[in-house]
């Protein structure tokens, strides 16, 4: 089946760093992928749509410059958390999809991150 | 993106029992997608019904949709310990392109 390998699963780091999250698409070709944020005991909430070789969309009230992604291939989106605080403590997951409606988004196993 | 209610928010229930979740949507859609998620990971998809499908099977899980309510509902028979998750619906709306809706998610207990 379609595997989504997400890296790393968490981080820990102090405030002020950036830290990149990868996504990739081990066995099939990604034109869209998706990245979400989860809080604790809630459903999960869309950053941004990204597709492959063009700019992110991004969802209302989501931070462009603090949230940078990149959809360099069809394979391959990175997700960059900007000089990170304690309030950008959140597990964040990325999903990846073929472009056909009819088949199920795929997705990581989740980046937990905490900034101290 | 969220737009979806499932209840119950969560349930508690014997091993062997079946649990029953239900969905429900607010736009038109071009399918229905139940997800699950084990604790601090990420999601796996389930079952996806199409909107022109009344219901569909997949080993000890049916999912029925009803779009003139609105509505989907996913039914584990005989559930077991490893059952125990969160249970989210997501719906594909038409024009959406490829974003998911999703439901708040029922937090699903099997007893031993």
């Amino acid at each position: 089946g379609a595997v989504v390998s997400q890296h790393p699963s968490w981080v820990i780091c102090k405030s002020g760093t950036s830290v990149k999250i990868e996504c990739r698409s081990l066995d099939f070709q990604a034109t869209t992928m998706f990245w979400y944020r989860q809080f604790p005991k809630q459903s999960l909430m869309l950053m941004a749509t990204s597709n492959e070789g063009s700019k992110a969309t991004y969802e209302q009230g989501v931070e462009k410059d603090k949230f940078l992604i990149n959809h360099a291939s069809l394979t391959l989106s990175t997700l960059t958390v900007t000089s990170a605080h304690p309030e950008d403590s959140s597990f964040y997951i990325c999903s990846a999809s073929t472009g056909d409606s009819n088949q199920p988004q795929h997705f990581g196993d989740g980046t937990r991150l905490s900034i101290l | 993106s969220q737009q979806g209610e499932e209840d119950p928010q969560a349930l508690s229930i014997q091993e062997g029992e079946n649990a029953t979740m239900n969905c429900s949507y607010k736009t038109s859609i071009n399918n229905l997608q139940w997800y699950r998620q084990n604790s601090g990971r990420g999601l796996v998809h389930l079952i996806l019904i199409r909107s022109n499908e009344r219901e569909k099977h997949s080993g000890r899980l049916r999912v029925t949709l009803d779009t003139s309510k609105k509505s989907s509902s996913l039914l584990i028979t005989a559930s077991r310990a490893a059952d125990t998750a969160s249970y989210f619906c997501a719906t594909d709306a038409k024009g959406s392109n490829y974003q998911l809706i999703w439901g708040a998610g029922t937090k699903l207990i099997i007893k031993p």
